[in-house]
């Protein structure tokens, strides 16, 4: 079975403060995993993935396999990054089937 | 290239009815998969559809069925409401069924049962 895990409903942080949203996974085979996010009044978009290996608006996840976990870090946030974030996971021949965490709404003071 | 969209925005409706949420995926998309968001949750899937027929269920009764159309739109059915249903119902399509794909999601129904 696919379980994703995020342990903090919610996260402050400050303006300029590096943040972590953890994510843990539990997926027997390899797994294809995603961030998510949803801005206030905004529909829920792609932040991005693993496959991808980029960094979108600062943001980085490296995947590690040896912890399963798919944590997404940003060294300095903004006011702007205020959101609600998702991990997801779609694996096998879930033909791109998410499964998504509870999700953790990130809150950056100035 | 127009984005995804659901109708109607707003739904109530009373326990033992059924209710028939739409949805149109953009152009070219031939999946669709749909998702049931309680409030405080994360999205938990529902059912895909791939090309008119179905490609994929969650853990969700039969109660809950759907259908896909040529034109990009496809319906999402749920009969014998339960107060249980209430949630936003979100709809997502991405092009092909690779596990790779972004889904791209519309706005929701915000389904609500009595």
């Amino acid at each position: 079975a696919q379980r994703v895990t995020q342990p903090e409903k919610l996260l402050s942080v400050f303006k300029g403060a590096p943040v972590e949203l953890k994510c843990n996974y539990s997926y027997s085979g390899s797994p294809e995993l995603f961030w998510y996010v949803q801005y206030s009044r905004q529909r829920l978009q792609l932040l991005l993935r693993h496959i991808s290996r980029e960094s979108i608006k600062g943001f980085t996840a490296d995947l590690n396999k040896g912890e399963t976990s798919f944590h997404l870090k940003k060294p300095f946030a903004q006011e702007e990054d205020s959101a609600m974030y998702y991990c997801a996971l779609a694996g096998g021949t879930s033909y791109g089937k998410l499964t998504f965490g509870q999700g953790t709404i990130l809150t950056v003071h100035p | 290239e127009t984005g995804v969209t659901q109708s109607p925005t707003h739904l109530i409706k009373t326990r033992g009815q059924q209710v028939t949420l739409r949805c149109s995926s953009q152009s070219g998309h031939n999946t669709v998969s749909w998702y049931q968001q309680a409030l405080g949750q994360g999205p938990q899937f529902i059912f895909q559809y791939y090309r008119e027929e179905e490609n994929g269920r969650g853990n969700f009764p039969p109660r809950f069925s759907g259908l896909q159309f040529p034109n990009y739109s496809s319906e999402l059915n749920v009969n014998a409401l339960e107060l249980d249903d209430s949630a936003l119902y979100l709809c997502a399509s991405s092009p092909a069924r690779s596990i790779t794909d972004t889904q791209y999601f519309g706005p929701g129904t915000r389904l609500t049962v009595l």
